[in-house]
């Protein structure tokens, strides 16, 4: 079975300042891993993926995340906040044409 | 272009109509599923289909039936509505590899 487990619920940080969502995932065989942003009264979007290529994954609106087995861990993190990063995050799991498994969501909010 | 629609937007009705919810998806994908979030923003999946077939059913109320006339459209009805199926629902679409999965902007469904 697998499962995606995003520590903090709400993350607040200035705009300017680093932005790091973490996730601890769950899988019994080598995962494919994402994460989405659902901006409000929105669907979700694909920011990046992790699909057992290179562990460090670049995706849109200058996020990245870092695959480590070791950690079980693919935190998403972003140097630098702009307030158009206020949204909900999601780290999920999944392979092949199986359902995804979301974690229960990270509001991020910039404050000025 | 959208890649993946859904119809209506937004659906207000009363406890024990029946209603349904349209997706169509022109990615060519061969997979297509339902999730619902709930007030918590928790994302769960409910059904998917692969080239018109069901592949998963979690634990869903037989009141809920997919159908899929064709691998580009999965509808979703809902009998006998209840309070507890208020939520958004989002449909998605997807390849089997690497099961990035695209979702439409949801159906937010208010039961009175």
């Amino acid at each position: 079975a697998q499962s995606v487990t995003q520590l903090g619920s709400h993350v607040s940080v200035s705009e300017g300042a680093l932005v790091l969502l973490r996730c601890n995932y769950s899988s019994s065989v080598p995962p494919y891993l994402f994460w989405y942003v659902q901006y409000p009264n929105q669907g979700l979007q694909l920011l990046l993926k992790y699909t057992s290529a290179a562990t460090l994954v670049k995706g849109i609106n200058g996020f990245e995340a870092e695959f480590k087995k070791s950690e079980t861990s693919f935190h998403l993190t972003k140097p630098s906040a702009h307030m158009s990063d206020a949204a909900e995050y999601f780290c999920a799991v999944g392979k092949g044409a199986q359902k995804l498994v979301f974690g229960q969501g990270t509001r991020l909010t910039i404050n000025p | 272009d959208t890649a993946v629609s859904q119809t209506p937007k937004y659906l207000v009705t009363q406890m024990g109509n029946d209603k349904s919810i349209k997706c169509e998806q022109n990615l060519g994908h061969d997979t297509m599923y339902w999730y619902k979030q709930d007030s918590k923003k928790f994302l769960k999946i409910m059904f998917s289909y692969n080239n018109k077939e069901l592949i998963i059913n979690e634990t869903v109320p037989n009141r809920f039936s997919p159908k899929s006339p064709d691998k580009a459209h999965l509808n979703l009805h809902i009998n006998s509505l209840e309070l507890g199926d208020s939520a958004v629902y989002f449909c998605a679409s997807s390849q089997e590899v690497p099961n990035e999965q695209f979702f439409g902007p949801g159906t937010r469904l208010t039961v009175l």
